[in-house]
């Protein structure tokens, strides 16, 4: 157990919908990220969120948006589904905005979205 | 583009066999390369590595950095079942910002 928890563990939803993922960091970890993970595209970084602010971008839709609360958790907003968005998107977690050691992510248990 | 590129895509061995996974990197700005391990789920962390030359050893898996060659090796000796996984290589770069590119991985498949 990495001590980053995700919910829900599993979402199945009809195309053109929203969801929200929710994400609690490690105790004291200021950074949060979230990935999406699907078969034929590996894991593919999203955004990044440390203390509250937006600190790094990936490869994220403009249909999905993210937030990190004053409480440090996070959730991730994803629009006008697409069958294309199902995947396991992961939020990961770490101590400090980057680089050094002990600075490694954390992974949580993953949300299974389903879009049909 | 950063790009990381790990082989073999997918590897079946025997028990006991030692297997050696390897990761080449093409990024701007090079920070630390970092390995995880992803059984059924969320991806658990391995080693970090920043220098070159040096290896990260934790009991039979170890791992070193050639930062000349651009590239990383994760070996594991005397293999288990549970060592059967896919076995991820991501590499940070510098900046303000800690962006992990992923390589596809490895699926490694230890049969008893």
């Amino acid at each position: 157990d990495s001590g980053v928890t995700q919910t829900p563990k599993h979402l199945i939803t009809a195309t053109g919908q929203r969801v929200t993922l929710r994400c609690s960091p490690r105790s004291g970890d200021l950074s949060v990220y979230w990935y999406q993970q699907s078969l034929d595209q590996g894991l593919q970084f999203l955004i990044q969120y440390y203390n509250g602010e937006e600190r790094a971008k990936g490869n994220i839709l403009e249909r999905f948006s993210a937030q990190q609360f004053p409480d440090l958790h996070s959730e991730l907003n994803l629009s006008s589904l697409e069958l294309g968005d199902s995947a396991l998107y992961f939020c990961a977690s770490s101590p400090r905005l980057a680089g050094g050691i002990y600075n490694e992510q954390f992974f949580g248990p993953g949300t299974r979205l389903t879009v049909l | 583009e950063d790009k990381v590129v790990q082989s073999p895509l997918s590897l079946v061995v025997h028990e006991g066999d030692t297997v050696t996974l390897n990761c080449s990197y093409e990024v701007t700005n090079f920070r630390s390369l970092l390995w995880y391990k992803q059984e059924k789920k969320a991806p658990t962390f391995l080693f970090m590595l920043t220098s070159s030359g040096i290896e990260k050893k934790s009991g039979r898996l170890s791992s070193i950095l050639d930062k000349k060659e651009l590239s990383s090796i994760l070996n594991i000796t005397a293999t288990q079942t549970g060592d059967s996984a896919i076995y991820l290589c991501a590499v940070e770069e510098v900046q303000g910002a800690q962006k992990l590119v992923f390589g596809q991985g490895t699926r490694l498949t230890i049969n008893p």
